[in-house]
């Protein structure tokens, strides 16, 4: 069963425009979240994270939305750079520190 | 500051072999998670050792068993290896069972 969807595989987006990743959950129960990203050969890197307490959390050119009604939360890149091409992965958990579940990722390709 | 580490990088077994794969956490951090990632698929949580005690399991079955030592690192036992085994291995680290998690870059495991 999963708890965590990236219903889209792959993006790509020219150089300077925004990068919008999605994700979907559908346990009610999760209150934090967060988006990694991964480059071929390397484990993944943590980029940004949310608790549910808000719905926005920004860090330079990321900030992540959170839609707690719709279950919701989406990763938006501006500007999108070619170093940010990698799989973006979206996690969630039901309190800070155990059990996280994963989307599927998305893998992202900036184009020059 | 080091990084979390895993070795092997690569391991070939067959069915019904046991294998023990290993992680030194990023220095400072005492709790190490360990997750499986089958192609194609994000991460799945395998379980968690915080200060060498066992702190949350996932829907795995009982040949995975894990072991964290004194100085945090950390092994991943699987027992009678199943081709359903072939996976990345990844293991994170982090302080006081925290949600920033950082990952090393994972162990293939092939099962032939």
């Amino acid at each position: 069963d999963q708890q965590v969807k990236q219903n889209s595989p792959s993006l790509s987006v020219q150089e300077g425009r925004i990068s919008i990743l999605n994700c979907d959950y559908t346990n009610s129960m999760f209150d934090y979240f967060l988006w990694y990203k991964k480059y071929p050969a390397e484990g993944p890197t943590f980029l940004i994270s949310i608790s549910s307490i808000k719905d926005k959390n920004e860090d330079g050119r990321f900030t992540v939305f959170l839609n707690k009604s719709a279950k919701h939360l989406s990763l938006h890149i501006v500007p999108s750079q070619p170093g940010d091409s990698a799989v973006y992965f979206c996690a969630a958990s039901r309190h800070t520190g155990n059990q996280f579940y994963f989307g599927t990722g998305t893998s992202l390709t900036v184009i020059p | 500051e080091t990084g979390v580490t895993q070795s092997p990088t690569h391991l070939i077994k067959t069915r019904g072999q046991q294998v023990t794969l290993r992680c030194s956490s990023q220095s400072g951090h005492n709790t190490v998670s360990w997750y499986q990632q089958a192609l194609g698929q994000g991460p799945q949580f395998i379980f968690q050792y915080y200060r060498e005690e066992e702190n949350g399991r996932g829907n795995f079955p009982p040949r995975f068993s894990g072991l964290q030592f004194p100085n945090y690192s950390s092994e991943l036992n699987v027992n009678a290896l199943e081709l359903d085994d072939s996976a990345l291995y990844l293991c994170a680290s982090s302080f006081e069972r925290g949600a920033e998690q950082y990952f090393g870059p994972g162990t293939r495991l092939t099962v032939t």
